[in-house]
């Protein structure tokens, strides 16, 4: 099992731009989510899904769309990139109970200009 | 009002020694999950401990045990016989049903730098 996977590894970007971070698990996991990890603040969940067909939004969602059209993919696109996101952002993904732990992916350092 | 509360952002410990790292959560839910995760310097999250809120025992993984007090609401972990290697940011979450359909979400609090000294 190669466990939750996420490309790429780092990206910069120009303000305006738009991209796709990928997130992929092996495990059949229905639960996924993304977070953004900041200086002081600790992980903020932007988005998460339930399983296919079926996500909500999080604390911080403004700024990014997510979409799950099959249990192993999770994608989180950012419309119009803005330095406001330059961020650290994990994928996790976990069966769907209260006392599951979640795997985290190993990130995706994102630089906007 | 936050989910989860750790107060303190960084600790220093000796080596060899034990130490407990604070956390608090709020929540209404009689069924939710507790969990520290560690972080080192090179970025990954790593997951070292669970305790249910049904638990009547505390939860123990080698050194690290995790001290549940369900009416004060705590859940400090406790790194005995700290190794050089335990040096890291470690994070407090709480994973609690969101609502009847059973959709939840994971809060974390913003973590506690821990050093160990030789």
């Amino acid at each position: 099992n190669a466990g939750v996977t996420q490309t790429p590894k780092f990206q910069v970007l120009k303000t305006g731009q738009s991209m796709t971070l990928q997130c992929a698990q092996d495990m059949n996991h229905e639960y996924m989510s993304w977070y953004r990890q900041d200086p002081g603040m600790g992980l903020r969940l932007i988005h998460y899904s339930v399983g296919a067909g079926i996500t909500d939004q999080g604390e911080v969602p403004n700024g990014y769309n997510v979409s799950r059209s099959t249990t192993e993919d999770f994608p989180l696109r950012l419309l119009s990139a803005a330095p406001s996101q330059t961020s650290v952002y994990f994928c996790a993904s976990s069966y769907g109970l209260v006392q599951e732990t979640q795997y985290f992916g190993p990130g995706t350092r994102l630089l906007v200009l | 009002a936050q989910k989860i509360t750790q107060t303190q952002p960084g600790m220093f410990v000796q080596e060899k020694e034990a130490v407990t790292l604070d956390c608090t959560y709020d929540t209404s839910d009689q069924s939710y999950g507790l969990f520290w995760y560690k972080q080192p310097s090179s970025g990954e999250m790593i997951f070292l401990i669970y305790q249910g809120s049904y638990d009547e025992q505390n939860a123990t993984e080698g050194r690290y045990s995790l001290n549940f007090q369900k009416a004060r609401k705590s859940a400090n972990l406790v790194i005995s016989a700290s190794q050089l290697g335990d040096s890291a940011m470690y994070f407090c979450a709480m994973r609690e049903a969101e609502n009847s359909g059973g959709y939840q979400k994971v809060t974390f609090g913003t973590g506690t730098k821990l050093q160990v000294i030789p």
